[in-house]
């Protein structure tokens, strides 16, 4: 059973401060994704990684950065939150590299920035 | 550039009706096409693939590609049915890194 995994369910950080978003996968997939999810925006993308150093911006990337050091972990970095940074993070893997490999979702992490 | 448009935020039904989620995408190659569904307190899964055509806890979708759509069908709603679902694109310029795009997301509230 693939499972993903995100360090905290719930944060709450302070306008300015540098914030760590951890997701890890145990199932030695490829491709890893970060998503936030708005209401009424669904889920929009940030970054993605298909190899262990490579990192692709998504549709979002402004304000953020990412991190693969290690195939199973994928880093999401605030430099310096903002409140419009308010929102559910969720962290995505999948096996392949084709199109049509389904993706699997952690559980998210709900970040409020004060 | 690719699109994925779910028109509805909300769509309530009864028990038993039929549903019908909407989905419109813009893309000019072959789409691979999916829904996922997010049951509450749960993580968001795959529900079905339109490479797969299959039925899946009853729902079915499928591609027309003249109108750009991949609705998603239940004949008879079930309480637990109830939940947010999005529809996602993913095509060839996605560059086989099996990225997607998702739609805004229609929640689906169905009554007893």
């Amino acid at each position: 059973d693939v499972k993903v995994t995100q360090s905290s369910r719930y944060l709450v950080k302070r306008t300015g401060e540098k914030v760590f978003l951890e997701c890890v996968q145990d199932m030695d997939h490829e491709n890893m994704f970060w998503y936030r999810q708005d209401p009424g925006l669904g889920l929009r993308l940030i970054y993605f990684s298909y190899d262990v150093k490579m990192k692709e911006k998504g549709d979002i990337p402004e304000g953020y950065s990412v991190s693969r050091e290690k195939k199973e972990r994928f880093s999401l970095i605030l430099e310096s939150a903002s409140t419009n940074q308010t929102s559910m993070y969720l962290c995505a893997s999948s096996a392949g590299l084709a199109g049509w490999y389904e993706q699997f979702f952690g559980p998210g992490t709900r970040l409020t920035v004060l | 550039a690719q699109r994925v448009t779910q028109p509805e935020k909300l769509l309530s039904v009864f028990k038993g009706a039929p549903v019908e989620l909407k989905c419109n995408y813009s893309y000019s190659g072959s789409p691979e096409l999916f829904w996922y569904v997010q049951y509450s307190r749960q993580r968001l899964q795959l529900l079905l693939r339109h490479i797969s055509r299959e039925s899946i806890k009853g729902f079915t979708a499928d591609l027309n590609k003249g109108e750009t759509s991949f609705h998603l069908k239940k004949p008879f709603a079930q309480e637990e049915d109830s939940a947010m679902y999005y529809c996602a694109l993913s095509g060839e310029g996605s560059g086989n890194t099996g990225k997607l795009i998702f739609g805004q997301g229609t929640t689906l509230q169905v009554k007893p």
